[in-house]
């Protein structure tokens, strides 16, 4: 069955970088690309840009262009996303979901890594 | 980027009530439009895709229209599993967005 396990919960001081993981399974992995959306507390959904495991492109969201960067290892099934210069408006709940194929839509996601910023 | 307008914020509703949520496109994302529900605490789980196919496993009340700048979400008869909130997202052209969400809460 098709699986997305994500690393675990973060805490971050403002200024400082994080890297989330995102370990799939069950599927061909270079089929499929991987989305980050994050929600911050009590907050709707926020899409954060999206990788080809194909081939690497990405796409990300204006406002965190400059700051995301989303890798993959194909050797280990790993898609990463890196936020940097981490402010407290960052602190949320992060979700990779694998998109449909050939299509944005998410209909398997990871359990969600906790993001905390603060001083 | 495309902008989503979700309406209502939050719906009332009793268990049997058939309720519709509407979801506006700043321009048109043709068919490129899904739903998902959300629990608290829990990911997002897909309900529609496509604006009008219904993800596998997911009941059949569930139902979702529209196309180009407007679209809803019907649940035609509530289970108490459905208090949730929704959100609508358009994955037309590179950058996707999501709705701000739909609160259904029982009335």
């Amino acid at each position: 069955q098709v699986q997305l396990v994500q690393s675990g919960a973060e805490v971050k001081k403002p200024g400082d970088s994080v890297r989330v993981s995102c370990k799939t399974s069950g599927y061909n992995f270079a089929s499929y690309g991987i989305a980050w959306v994050r929600q911050a507390p009590g907050q709707g959904l926020e899409w954060m840009g999206w990788i080809s495991v194909y081939n690497g492109n990405t796409n990300y969201a204006q406002k965190l262009q400059g700051r995301v960067t989303m890798t993959r290892d194909s050797s280990t099934s790993t898609v990463y996303m890196e936020l940097r210069s981490l402010r407290s408006d960052d602190t949320a709940m992060y979700y990779c979901a694998r998109d449909g194929f050939s299509s944005g839509w998410y209909a398997y996601w990871g359990q969600g890594t906790l993001v905390a910023v603060s001083s | 980027d495309i902008q989503l307008t979700q309406s209502p914020s939050t719906l009332s509703a009793s268990v049997g009530d058939r309720v519709t949520i509407t979801c506006r496109a700043s321009q048109s994302v043709s068919a490129w439009l899904a739903w998902y529900q959300q629990k608290p605490g829990k990911a997002p789980q897909l309900l529609i895709y496509k604006a009008s196919s219904l993800e596998s496993g997911v009941p059949s009340r569930f139902s979702g229209s529209g196309s180009g700048t407007e679209f809803t979400l019907t649940i035609s008869s509530l289970q108490p599993d459905d208090f949730a909130t929704y959100y609508c997202q358009q994955y037309s052209g590179y950058l996707y967005t999501f709705g701000q969400g739909t609160r259904l809460e029982i009335k």
